[in-house]
């Protein structure tokens, strides 16, 4: 129930293309929702971020669309550039629960020129 | 760049040894929080220090212990080092217990031989 999963595991698209990367959570306390992209050799950084009484967030190229009743929310790349081209994080935490904070496997996005 | 560091950056160790990674959290942040990212897998939760107690801990033995420092800097220590222990080891700040608004160094890289 404190797992997240994430798909793809990989994900290949033009330049200019859309990626969407999916998660699902089981557990209905978890109340924020955050993406971390990761380059190698570098710690995650934090990309957005949603809580569950909002379906869509935009910051800039990038969007969370979140379905609470099933319980899935995804990222949406627009207009994905090289430099996109890195491993994305999805995951979950209970408000004010210190422990209770997961992340998905990741997916690596590569974008081709 | 995030205003987290950590050191060392890479730390070669033998099994049974014990280990101390060390990290300077954000100016502004209370909360450090400390992650293991095996190779190709999402950052795994240790344990998290605000205001110099723990917070929280995630599915770590006792030997995975930490300590947090007046100025909020935070401090991993792993006794009787396993080869499963190597990793990169991620400490994030934060402000206020939680992991909103969390901001990842880039990791010390430990190598258990």
């Amino acid at each position: 129930q404190q797992q997240v999963k994430q798909s793809p595991q990989s994900l290949i698209v033009q330049k200019g293309g859309i990626p969407i990367i999916n998660c699902a959570y089981e557990n209905t306390a978890f109340d924020y929702f955050p993406w971390y992209q990761q380059f190698p050799g570098k710690g995650p950084a934090l990309l957005i971020a949603i809580r569950p009484d909002v379906s869509e967030k935009k910051e800039g190229r990038f969007t969370i669309s979140f379905n609470k009743s099933a319980k899935q929310f995804s990222l949406h790349i627009m207009d994905s550039q090289p430099g996109d081209s890195a491993t994305y994080f999805c995951a979950a935490e209970v408000d004010n629960y210190g422990q209770n904070f997961v992340f998905g496997p990741g997916t690596r996005l590569s974008v081709l020129p | 760049e995030t205003g987290v560091t950590q050191s060392p950056t890479h730390l070669i160790k033998t099994r049974g040894q014990q280990v101390t990674l060390r990290c300077s959290s954000q100016s502004g942040h209370n909360t450090v929080s400390w992650y293991q990212q095996a190779l190709g897998q999402g950052p795994q939760f240790i344990f998290q220090y605000y205001r110099e107690e723990e917070n929280g801990r995630g599915n770590f033995p006792p030997r995975f212990s930490g300590l947090q420092f007046p100025n909020y800097s935070s401090e991993l220590n792993v006794n009787a080092l396993e080869l499963d222990d190597s990793a990169l080891y991620l400490c994030a700040s934060s402000w206020g217990g939680v992991h909103r608004e969390e901001y990842f160094g880039p990791g010390t890289r430990l190598t258990v031989t």
